[in-house]
């Protein structure tokens, strides 16, 4: 019955590799999110998909690059990790892609560690 | 770029208290407010809402009060139990059109029995 469910919850890796997460919403929403948690705590929006399309990019290099086979998988490659992709990544959705009462679902998140 | 900010990055209070988090935020043309509470190991969950067209939005144990005049946003919690304990983040956002959320920096909410 998990809502927005993320694999893999943890990911240790070298750097210089190429890994994907991957995000599922059984919400029947329209519009996913990936956002990057850091160390200390704060969240930062880093894409949104509205039914398959990309809405919202804030300035993230381009070795991370979301895809979204279907409005209800938002995944997320990361090519060339970095010491500094070390983060917990969330997924989210919600039924619309913004406005008031358009609450967002978050899943789980992985944890991104990067050797 | 304008962003949203907390005053304390740590409460510690005892169970059966009152909690107050706080929540600065600095974009004018914000009009949409929302409280997440994040437990350890998970995803933020949301608690409450309130659009700027009104200053206090009552749920079960928890008040959101909003003033525009100094842009500030506050959460009270009502006899804070240890379930309570948590990362509390403020967001904000518009209320019309494409927007995304941005979240203040977090506060941690340390309940003792």
């Amino acid at each position: 019955d998990t809502a927005v469910s993320q694999t893999p919850k943890y990911l240790v890796t070298q750097m210089g590799n190429d890994k994907s997460i991957k995000c599922e919403q059984n919400l029947g929403h329209d519009t996913m999110y990936w956002y990057k948690q850091d160390s200390k705590k704060f969240l930062k929006i880093m894409f949104s998909y509205n039914n398959k399309e990309l809405i919202i990019n804030e300035t993230v290099p381009n070795r991370f690059s979301p895809k979204s086979p279907d409005k209800a998988h938002l995944n997320l490659h990361i090519n060339s990790l970095e010491l500094g992709d070390s983060a917990v990544y969330f997924c989210a959705s919600s039924q619309f892609g913004g406005g008031a009462r358009n609450e967002q679902f978050f899943g789980p998140g992985t944890r991104l560690t990067v050797l | 770029g304008e962003s949203v900010g907390l005053h304390l990055p740590t409460l510690s209070v005892q169970e059966g208290d009152n909690s107050i988090i706080n929540c600065a935020y600095s974009n004018s043309a914000s009009d949409y407010f929302i409280w997440y509470k994040q437990e350890s190991g998970k995803g933020p969950q949301f608690i409450i809402d309130i659009r700027s067209n009104m200053d206090k939005r009552q749920g079960q144990r928890v008040t959101v009060l909003l003033n525009k005049t100094v842009k500030h946003l506050s959460l009270q919690i009502a006899a804070t139990q240890p379930g309570d304990s948590a990362v509390y983040f403020c967001a904000e956002s518009q209320a019309s059109g494409y927007s995304t959320l941005t979240f203040g920096k977090g506060t941690m909410l340390l309940v003792s029995p």
